[in-house]
């Protein structure tokens, strides 16, 4: 079975600040894709930034990237120019290709400090 | 927002009674799934369904059934609850490609508490 590890519980960071989240993920597939999803007090699950395993490419969304390294199964996110409103919970997924079963981590609680 | 409603929002239930939470869409999507978000555990698969009337376990589906007599609804019951079943359900959908291409798109969750 596939496990998702986030071996942070928790981080903070100033305002303006870059902050990076970790998380790796166990698989002896080759295809597959990943996620972060976001989940700010209001409960509500926002999908961050996705990847598909065989792009090499590493996947942006304005100040959202991630590093994705394939061989080492790590899939961090880097949130540049922390603001108030990323303050949450931000889960990384992993989900097989052509697959019904979404894999979370247990998340990441992200303080940014004004 | 995409088109995707829980109901209750929050419900408090005695040990030992059914319970129902309902998930409704709007998206005409394919797939429906229903989570638990529990401390330590991020969220983990109940049941999903692949249409109307083709339901499949997830991960943690014991003490869980499921219905979808339509594609815009999906049911999650439990038949007795027990304290343990205390937890955040969250609905999702996806459309083509199984929830790959696109990630999920999430309800906003219903706080069920078993006293």
């Amino acid at each position: 079975a596939q496990t998702v590890t986030q071996s942070q519980p928790e981080m903070s960071v100033q305002e303006a600040e870059t902050v990076t989240l970790s998380c790796t993920y166990d698989t002896s597939e080759s295809n597959y894709y990943l996620f972060w999803y976001k989940q700010p007090p209001s409960r509500q699950m926002i999908l961050v930034i996705r990847q598909e395993a065989y792009k090499q490419q590493n996947a942006t969304e304005n100040r959202f990237s991630v590093n994705f390294q394939k061989a080492a199964k790590s899939f961090s996110l880097k949130i540049s120019d922390s603001q108030l409103g990323d303050t949450a919970m931000y889960f990384c997924a992993f989900m097989k290709y052509n697959n019904n079963d979404m894999r979370f981590g247990a998340g990441t609680r992200l303080t940014v400090k004004p | 927002d995409a088109g995707i409603t829980q109901s209750p929002r929050h419900k408090v239930t005695e040990t030992g009674t059914p319970v129902t939470l309902r998930c409704h869409q709007t998206e005409n999507h394919r797939y429906m799934y229903w989570y638990r978000q529990d401390p330590g555990h991020g969220l983990r698969l109940i049941h999903y369904s692949y249409g109307v009337k083709d339901t499949d376990k997830g991960e943690v589906s014991d003490g869980y059934s499921v219905s979808r007599s339509k594609t815009e609804d999906f049911l999650l019951t439990l038949e007795s609850a027990t304290s343990s079943q205390t937890s955040v359900y969250f609905c999702a959908i996806s459309g083509a490609g199984q929830g790959g291409d696109y990630g999920y798109t999430f309800g906003s969750g219903t706080r069920l508490t078993v006293v």
